[in-house]
């Protein structure tokens, strides 16, 4: 009964290929996000969508590609990978659109796909 | 842009002791204020959270923490810390009307038995 899902848990390729991660979450939450930890376990946002349309986009290269088919799924592709992309990325949803005082929310995090580039 | 900082990277305690790690914010506009746990090889679980109201706020297994707005700090309390309390924790914020939630840089918690 996993709230956040993400597939493959365990991601390991080489340079230049191309890969996608696949995000689900059966919360009927409006929007989800990507993140990625690094070594150190740094947290930073990637994306945000809300009910299918980009609202967040940080500095990231363009061979990060997510993709939304609908609100319940958030793939991410990443075309041309490279050693520095080595990380964990976390998948995550919220039911609201804004973080505010009038809804009490939370996010839900996935549980995380280790991607190793050699 | 708003950045958090927790400025204990690493926190050793024996079991019993009294915890407290710190967690400050720059933007001081309305704010929602989170801690998460990560335990070794799992994903984030929130601890507790604040909205509004009392800053004092209770969370899972024992854990508060206390916003005070004048300093811009959520630092997250436990008075008697176990050794299964050993992890990592990230204190996040959000801005009113803001969908992204930023982190800071985590605590690592060792606590020995």
């Amino acid at each position: 009964d996993t709230a956040v899902s993400q597939t493959p848990k365990y991601l390991v390729t080489q340079m230049g290929n191309d890969k996608s991660i696949k995000c689900e979450q059966n919360l009927g939450h409006d929007t989800m996000y990507w993140y990625k930890q690094d070594s150190k376990k740094f947290l930073k946002i990637m994306f945000s969508y809300n009910n299918k349309e980009l609202i967040i986009n940080e500095t990231v290269p363009n061979r990060f590609s997510p993709k939304s088919p609908d609100k319940a799924h958030l793939n991410l592709h990443i075309n041309s990978l490279e050693l520095g992309d080595s990380a964990v990325y976390f998948c995550a949803s919220s039911n609201a659109g804004t973080f505010s005082h009038t809804r009490n929310t939370e996010a839900f995090f996935g549980q995380g796909t280790r991607l190793t580039v050699v | 842009a708003q950045s958090v900082s927790q400025h204990n990277h690493h926190v050793i305690l024996s079991e019993a002791a009294s915890l407290e790690l710190g967690c400050n914010y720059s933007y001081g506009g309305t704010v929602n204020l989170f801690w998460y746990v990560q335990y070794p090889g799992q994903h984030l679980q929130l601890l507790l959270k604040y909205f509004s109201g009392d800053p004092l706020v209770k969370g899972i297994k024992g854990f508060e923490a206390e916003f005070i707005k004048s300093k811009f700090s959520f630092n997250l309390r436990k008075p008697s810390v176990q050794w299964s309390d050993t992890a990592e924790y990230f204190c996040a914020v959000a801005d009113f009307g803001n969908e992204k939630l930023t982190f800071g840089t985590g605590t690592r918690l060792t606590i020995i038995p």
